[in-house]
């Protein structure tokens, strides 16, 4: 079974610029989590959705980040425009369903250089 | 709001020799409680899962992990540590009033002498 895919795995750029980062989970997941996690921190969660709708993006800082799951499936998560404090590994995860029955699979993650 | 405080930032063991990671939670409830082991460049991995019932819970890679309500504690141990155990390890507690949504520690970086 493939894991959760994820692209580019490096990205760096300048401060304002826009980047944006995919993620295609485990086939048949209907849960899909987007993760930031900054050095020397644990993942914070970004959004979660199920199937193609949100679930909770609480976290998820409107003004530049942004994020969709066309056909419930892939997903893009999109900064614009970018901060130096942006700068962070962006996890993406997959589930079968949102409770904690089972278990999250992480991706290896996109590390992103605000310079 | 529920948090997770790993107190120790950095570990160093002896091949061979065991290991016990700290792990302290606050939630209101019930926790639903996780390790998960994070290698060089690799996503995560959960290790172990306490959800309920008995304290000790076992995992892969011969890790367990033993919940103290009493403490709100959740540490996890090894009897004998490989090098290849090396690796960053975070603690989490998952919100079950929102299904799914679980917050880390910050994480205790194992080193494995030979």
């Amino acid at each position: 079974e493939a894991g959760v895919a994820q692209s580019p795995r490096y990205k760096i750029i300048e401060k304002r610029q826009s980047v944006a980062f995919w993620c295609n989970p485990i086939s048949g997941h209907a849960t899909l989590y987007w993760y930031q996690q900054i050095l020397g921190q644990g993942p914070k969660l970004l959004i979660q959705f199920q199937n193609n709708g949100v679930v909770d993006d609480s976290q998820l800082p409107k003004d530049r980040f942004s994020a969709e799951r066309l056909k419930g499936v892939d997903s893009t998560l999109k900064i614009q425009p970018a901060k130096l404090e942006d700068s962070a590994v962006y996890l993406c995860a997959s589930s079968l369903d949102p409770t904690f029955t089972y278990e999250q699979y992480f991706g290896p993650g996109t590390r992103l250089t605000v310079t | 709001a529920q948090s997770v405080t790993q107190p120790d930032i950095h570990i160093t063991v002896s091949e061979g020799a065991s290991l016990e990671l700290r792990c302290n939670y606050s939630y209101g409830a019930t926790p639903y409680l996780f390790w998960y082991v994070q290698s060089p460049g690799q996503g995560l991995q959960l290790l172990l899962k306490y959800f309920s019932g008995d304290t000790l819970v076992q995992g892969i890679k011969g890790f367990e992990a033993e919940f103290k309500r009493s403490q709100s504690s959740f540490n996890l141990r090894k009897p004998s540590v490989h090098w290849s155990d090396a690796a960053e390890y975070f603690c989490a507690v998952g919100d079950n009033t929102n299904a799914g949504k679980s917050t880390f520690g910050d994480g205790t970086t194992l080193t494995v002498k030979p």
